[in-house]
């Protein structure tokens, strides 16, 4: 069975403070890792998919890396617009459906 | 702004009622994910269709069905509704072909489901 698992489960920064996000996976054949950005009652926003270890992606001051075991999401210098929780999610070879971590809580102070 | 869209945003009913979830995926997407969040589950998978079929089940209860129309919008339908069937409900679409990058869901704002 695929499993996702996230830490911390919430993290408090200070403006400024860069810090990394984990996400560890077991998963049959790794189709995709997704990473997710989720405001309080929104939907979950789209930020990167990721296929092979030693990939990396950036998007502002996000960036997502990959390995066998585990992707990482490195904030580099946050701003409190920041705040959200972030989700990982991986897709197994031959499924359709991802299986979602349960998150992490991300607060940026000013 | 994903491009998928839910109606309504907010529903509030009783215990014992049926209600319907809409969803419109993204022009060109083929596939639709159904969703429930609460605060003690996190994200769990109900159901998917591709292009009018059903493709995949996750833990759905036997009280909800769902189907997908030929203009590829979707309905979920809830009935005999519970207490604990409050809850966010997300829809997702992505294209849902078998090449690279087209796994990638993207979520509408959600319907908030409240049972009273």
């Amino acid at each position: 069975e695929d499993q996702v698992t996230q830490s911390p489960e919430a993290l408090r920064l200070q403006e400024g403070e860069s810090s990394s996000l984990n996400c560890s996976y077991t998963v049959s054949g790794l189709r995709g890792l997704f990473w997710y950005r989720q405001d309080p009652g929104k939907g979950p926003e789209f930020l990167f998919t990721l296929y092979s270890a030693g990939e990396e992606k950036e998007k502002e001051r996000l960036k997502a890396t990959l390995t066998k075991k585990e992707s990482f999401l490195h904030i580099t210098a946050p701003k409190p617009e920041d705040s959200a929780t972030y989700l990982c999610a991986v897709q197994a070879r031959g499924s359709y459906i991802p299986t979602f971590g349960r998150g992490t809580s991300l607060i940026v102070h000013p | 702004d994903s491009g998928v869209t839910q109606t309504p945003k907010h529903l509030i009913t009783a215990t014992g009622q049926r209600v319907t979830l809409r969803c419109s995926p993204r022009s060109g997407d083929l596939s639709v994910y159904w969703y429930q969040q609460s605060l003690d589950q996190g994200l769990q998978f109900l159901i998917q269709y591709y292009n009018g079929e059903e493709r995949a089940k996750g833990n759905i209860l036997e009280r909800f069905s769902a189907q997908q129309f030929p203009d590829l919008h979707s309905e979920l339908n809830l009935s005999s509704l519970e207490l604990g069937d409050s809850a966010l409900y997300f829809c997702a679409s992505s294209v849902g072909g078998l090449g690279v990058g087209t796994d990638t869901q993207y979520f509408g704002p959600g319907t908030r489901l409240t049972v009273l």
